[in-house]
């Protein structure tokens, strides 16, 4: 399948090690986020999400840490596997008076595992 | 349960031309979002559609427009393509936004359109 991480910044950990990427924000009135993975050939999947009114959500090996001060959220992997290796984007939601809003993607990550 | 359709894969067109990409959502949807994801980039939105009607719109001009059709599936079509506009084009499907429920978007693979 074709590449989705040209020229992205690219974060190399060890198999079994703890990954952690990174994610600024910029627009200060998003109040949902949502961390999403993506293979080589495939559209993104939804890993986890969290709401603007709490600092910190886990799921399944994976945590989301939200510092609306700053505007930074996090996504930490716990105990990384070579099927982690993909582009990790960071999503904010834009809400809209209409009540339907949209999606605003950072640039990415790209997670290299090794063995 | 099929999860979100799109076709064709792959497609390749010359300046000029009009493409037209199709997108089934996920059953039980009824929004379907348009992306387009440059490489390297991280996908943009172009447009949203609910209830057979476009309900928001990114920055993207009018050669972009879209249908729904009361099936939910839905088509994006790109007039007078650029060279610009080879790209990932991805469809995602979604619930209505209900206020208090979780927003979450099932995304497609994909249609890669390469313009020569």
């Amino acid at each position: 399948g074709e590449s989705v991480g040209l020229h992205l910044p690219t974060l190399s950990v060890q198999e079994g090690d703890n990954s952690i990427i990174n994610c600024a924000y910029s627009n200060s009135a998003s109040d949902y986020f949502i961390w999403y993975k993506q293979e080589s050939g495939k559209g993104p999947q939804f890993i986890i999400d969290i709401r603007s009114n709490m600092d910190k959500r886990q799921g399944q090996r994976v945590t989301v840490l939200l510092n609306k001060t700053v505007k930074h959220l996090s996504l930490q992997i716990a105990a990384t596997q070579p099927g982690d290796s993909a582009v990790y984007f960071c999503a904010e939601k834009e809400s809209a008076d209409s009540g339907y809003s949209t999606l605003t993607f950072g640039k990415g990550t790209m997670l290299l595992v090794s063995p | 349960d099929a999860g979100v359709t799109q076709s064709p894969t792959h497609l390749i067109k010359t300046r000029g031309q009009q493409v037209t990409l199709r997108c089934s959502p996920k059953s039980g949807h009824d929004t379907v979002s348009w992306y387009q994801q440059a490489l390297g980039q991280g996908p943009q939105f172009i447009f949203q559609y609910y209830e057979e009607e476009e309900r928001q719109r990114g920055n993207f001009p009018d050669r972009f427009s879209g249908h729904q059709f009361p099936n939910y599936s839905s088509e994006l079509n790109v007039n007078a393509l650029l060279l610009g506009d080879s790209a990932l084009y991805l469809c995602a499907s979604s619930p209505k936004l209900l206020a208090g429920v979780t927003y979450e978007q099932y995304f497609g693979p994909g249609t890669r359109l390469t313009v020569t």
